[in-house]
């Protein structure tokens, strides 16, 4: 099965800090994603990659950036958290010929 | 960008009853694709399909897409406690990238 493992599940950080959300799949899988779900909002996408080194920007891009040095990583990057931030990370990856995602367990981030 | 539209937004049932919920387009959908979250979960990929009018079964879940490729549903038997969740469509743009846009979902609950 693929595993999509994010290294956090449980974040804190305060307003300002610069964070980083790590993501890494272990089916060489092309396509990655980030997407944030919150009540109400539903998931949306922040930014996602179709290969090395590429990325795209998804609907919310806005305040955050991405990072693609090697096929299995995907990391998200908040330049500098605010409490607008606080939500639920989820990081998915699929086939580069689509098909379904695989979701990690999600990074639950607050910005305090 | 584009987005699916779901409803119910919420259904509450006894179990041993029906459930459907519903995915509806104003444009033609190359695909579409269905998810289960479970409470505290992460989204889970049920299925997708592709061809219009295709109905798709597993177990006692049935899938379905539009003639007009407009329209998907999702509909469960005889429900059960384990069917508890949050159920998403998906919408997946064509090209090179593959990203998907996601319904809000329908929370499903279940009373034993």
């Amino acid at each position: 099965d693929v595993k999509v493992t994010q290294s956090s599940r449980y974040l804190v950080k305060r307003t300002g800090e610069k964070v980083f959300l790590e993501c890494v799949q272990d089916m060489d899988h092309e396509n990655m994603f980030w997407y944030r779900q919150d009540p109400g909002l539903g998931l949306r996408l922040i930014y996602f990659s179709y290969d090395v080194k590429m990325k795209e920007k998804g609907d919310i891009p806005e305040g955050y950036s991405v990072s693609r040095e090697k096929k299995e990583r995907f990391s998200l990057i908040l330049e500098s958290a605010s409490t607008n931030q606080t939500s639920m990370y989820l990081c998915a990856s699929s086939l580069g010929t689509g098909g379904g995602y695989t979701f990690g367990s999600g990074t639950r981030l607050t910005v305090v | 960008g584009q987005q699916v539209m779901q409803i119910p937004q919420y259904q509450h049932v006894q179990e041993g009853e029906d459930f459907t919920t519903y995915c509806n387009s104003s444009t033609t959908l190359s695909n579409i694709q269905w998810y289960k979250q479970r409470p505290g979960g992460h989204p889970v990929f049920l299925i997708q399909l592709v061809k219009s009018g295709e109905v798709k079964k597993q177990k006692r879940l049935t899938f379905q897409f539009g003639e007009a490729k407009k329209n998907s549903s999702l509909h469960i038997t005889a429900t059960q406690t384990t069917d508890v969740g949050t159920y998403f469509c998906a919408e997946q743009s064509g090209g090179s990238n593959y990203k998907l846009t996601f319904g809000k979902g329908t929370l499903l609950t279940v009373n034993p």
